[in-house]
């Protein structure tokens, strides 16, 4: 069955650093998403990415945060400065092009800013 | 904005039917998806309603009423490995269909 694959399964990164996470969604999917997940809290969408550009982001997505889709496979979340607060599990999504089908969730990655 | 309300934490045991309960304020909505998640797991679809009416997908049946803003999840014949936490979420019409989720139910099914 095909899946959402992400990497790396858990990141730990210095205050400040940037880090990349790094998502391969379904292959013939066209809607892609990053979400996140303070431990113990509900998930959290961030932005959602059509076309080659982002279709909405919340408000946590400020100007730390960028997406991109650097070849036909990869989805990428780079965090600029973490900070301690980024400290989370992040997941990413796709969808399929037909509106009634569910997102299929990657199965995370766990950042800690230390 | 959005809102979505489900009640924290739901006990029930073994063999139980148990329904947990979701109502949502959306400017855009398109319909109703319900996740389960494990401890330490990424949320896994379990079901979805566009449309007024209940459907079945097993031992999980979802139930959505657009005019009340209202819908459940109802999980039958409980089993142990039902404990989790379940999301009802919204699928809006808006950002590229993205889907907001609720604050998530803790579900903890006892012998």
């Amino acid at each position: 069955e095909p899946e959402v694959t992400q990497t790396p399964s858990h990141q730990v990164t210095q205050m400040g650093q940037e880090v990349i996470l790094r998502c391969v969604p379904i292959s013939n999917h066209l809607y892609f998403y990053w979400y996140r997940q303070i431990l113990g809290q509900k998930v959290e969408f961030l932005v959602s990415f059509y076309n080659n550009e982002i279709s909405e982001k919340s408000e946590i997505f400020d100007d730390q945060f960028s997406v991109e889709r650097p070849d036909g496979s990869n989805f990428t979340l780079k965090i600029r400065s973490t900070k301690l607060e980024d400290s989370a599990m992040y997941f990413c999504a796709s969808r399929s092009g037909l509106l009634n089908t569910e997102a299929f969730f990657g199965q995370g990655t766990r950042l800690t800013v230390v | 904005g959005q809102s979505l309300e489900q009640p924290s934490e739901v006990t029930a045991v073994e063999g139980a039917i148990v329904q947990i309960n979701c109502t949502y304020q959306t400017s855009g909505f398109y319909g109703l998806s319900w996740y389960q998640q494990h401890d330490g797991g990424a949320p896994t679809f379990l079901s979805y309603n566009a449309l007024d009416g209940l459907e079945e997908t097993g031992r999980f049946s979802s139930f959505l009423s657009r005019s009340d803003s209202y819908g459940y999840l109802l999980l039958q014949e409980l089993q142990m490995k039902d404990s989790a936490s379940y999301f009802c979420a919204v699928r809006e019409n808006t950002g590229g269909f993205k889907t907001i989720f609720g604050a998530g139910t803790r579900l903890f099914v006892k012998a």
